[in-house]
């Protein structure tokens, strides 16, 4: 079954880093570019960057330019996203997603808290 | 980047009526266009990808149109469970994606 599956919650103080993983299982990582996507608390989804594992390319929104960013691993089919300057506006739920032969997934959420 | 715009913001409908929700892309996308649900605390759910192909397990009174810029998902008669915020999503870059802000369709 081809999935993505995501790190658990986490709660992070203002001013430090999170690092989310998203490992994808059924089909080989760099099949594949990896897509981040939030989406904040009564809010809407906010696309925030991709990356090719193949190559390592990436694109970030420029809103999320210097203060993100995307890796992987491509030995354990993962990737990664690190957020660094977290602010309370950054509590949101983190998804991963990709679009492999034509099928749009997404990971299952991770919930980033951070307390103001 | 392309910018995603989706009308109208809310969409009020009667049970069992139809409802037409509109995206349009600042430049084309092709048809490499998704359309997703969204019901409070939960996830995206897709429904439609490729501007026309329904997801696995989408009943078929749902149904996405269009190509290039402009895009149409039309729910033929709506039951109680499709109110809801629906977003549309372009994805014709390798590595750029955007969404529309939402469009949310409430019980006249």
């Amino acid at each position: 079954q081809v999935q993505l599956v995501q790190s658990e919650a986490e709660v992070k103080k203002p001013g430090a880093s999170v690092k989310v993983s998203c490992k994808a299982s059924g089909y080989t990582l760099t099949e594949s570019s990896i897509h981040w996507v939030r989406q904040a608390p009564g809010k809407g989804l906010e696309w925030m960057g991709g990356l090719d594992p193949e190559d390592g390319e990436t694109i970030y929104a420029q809103k999320f330019a210097g203060r993100m960013t995307m890796t992987d691993d491509t030995s354990r089919d993962t990737a990664y996203m690190e957020l660094s300057g977290l602010r309370s506006d950054d509590t949101a739920v983190y998804y991963c997603a990709t679009n492999f032969q034509s099928n749009l997934l997404w990971g299952q959420g991770t919930q980033v808290t951070v307390p103001s | 980047e392309t910018v995603m715009t989706q009308s109208p913001v809310t969409l009020s409908v009667s049970p069992g009526e139809r409802a037409t929700l509109s995206c349009r892309a600042s430049q084309s996308v092709i048809t490499n266009l998704a359309w997703y649900q969204q019901k409070p605390g939960q996830a995206p759910r897709l429904l439609i990808y490729g501007a026309s192909t329904r997801a696995t397990g989408v009943p078929a009174r749902f149904s996405g149109s269009g190509s290039g810029t402009e895009f149409t998902l039309t729910i033929s008669s709506l039951q109680s469970e499709d109110f809801a915020v629906y977003y549309c999503q372009q994805y014709n870059n390798w590595l750029s994606w955007t969404f529309g802000q939402g469009t949310k369709v409430e019980i006249k």
